[in-house]
């Protein structure tokens, strides 16, 4: 079985401009979180999403969004791009996040540079 | 505010010992708690998932123990190897989501 995708892998992107970036989870997984990872840091939660539906959003500005589709793929959208926003953006998809416990399965990420 | 706090200085080991790695977080009260590995530029990587009713469980060369007391979780690789070599991140589940730390940096040397 494939595992979570995301594409593109790199992207670089200048200020004040806006970015999408895909995901598509585990085949039978309907939820999806986003996560944005600066260098030497953990992950940090952004969004997450179930059956279509936001379930959970991260400490984020507005300028990032999300959506799930009818297929359970994602996708994450940053407008006004800062040079904060560099960093490797995170796809994880796991099972029905309210079940006692979830594993959550990684992609390779998406890295963002904003120059 | 919550914090999840581990040790920011990479961990050298000699290959064969064991190497144990300490998480402690604050102003959370986690039904569980997971650990992952990353290596450089991927995706982590699920390892072990102990929940609170839980103090210590086991997967090959892995352990993780999870003092819901001291607000701690211990995890530990013995025999290691090279190839165990990477980050590893805990992660508590707290207000219906998980939260990571920063993660331990882990090198194992031949």
């Amino acid at each position: 079985d494939a595992g979570v995708t995301q594409s593109p892998t790199h992207l670089i992107k200048t200020r004040g401009q806006q970015v999408t970036l895909r995901c598509s989870p585990i085949s039978g997984h309907k939820s999806v979180s986003w996560y944005q990872q600066v260098l030497g840091q953990g992950p940090q939660f952004i969004f997450q999403y179930y059956e279509k539906e936001e379930r959970g959003r991260g400490n984020f500005p507005d300028r990032f969004s999300a959506r799930q589709f009818p297929n359970y793929s994602s996708e994450l959208n940053v407008n006004a791009l800062l040079l904060g926003d560099s960093a490797l953006y995170l796809c994880a998809s796991s099972h029905d996040p309210g079940r006692s416990s979830y594993e959550q399965y990684f992609g390779p990420g998406t890295r963002l540079t904003v120059t | 505010s919550q914090k999840i706090e581990q040790n920011s200085e990479a961990l050298n080991i000699q290959e064969g010992k064991t190497a144990t790695l300490t998480c402690n977080y604050t102003n959370y009260s986690p039904a569980y708690l997971q650990w992952y590995r990353q290596d450089p530029g991927r995706g982590p990587v699920f390892l072990l998932l102990i929940r609170e009713n839980e103090k210590e469980k086991r997967k090959e060369r892995l352990k993780v123990t999870f003092d819901t007391t001291l607000k701690q979780s211990l995890f530990h690789i013995t025999a290691s190897q090279p190839a165990d070599s990477a980050t590893y991140l805990c992660a508590p589940r707290g207000n219906n989501r998980l939260a990571f730390g920063k993660g331990n940096q882990v090198v194992v040397i031949p």
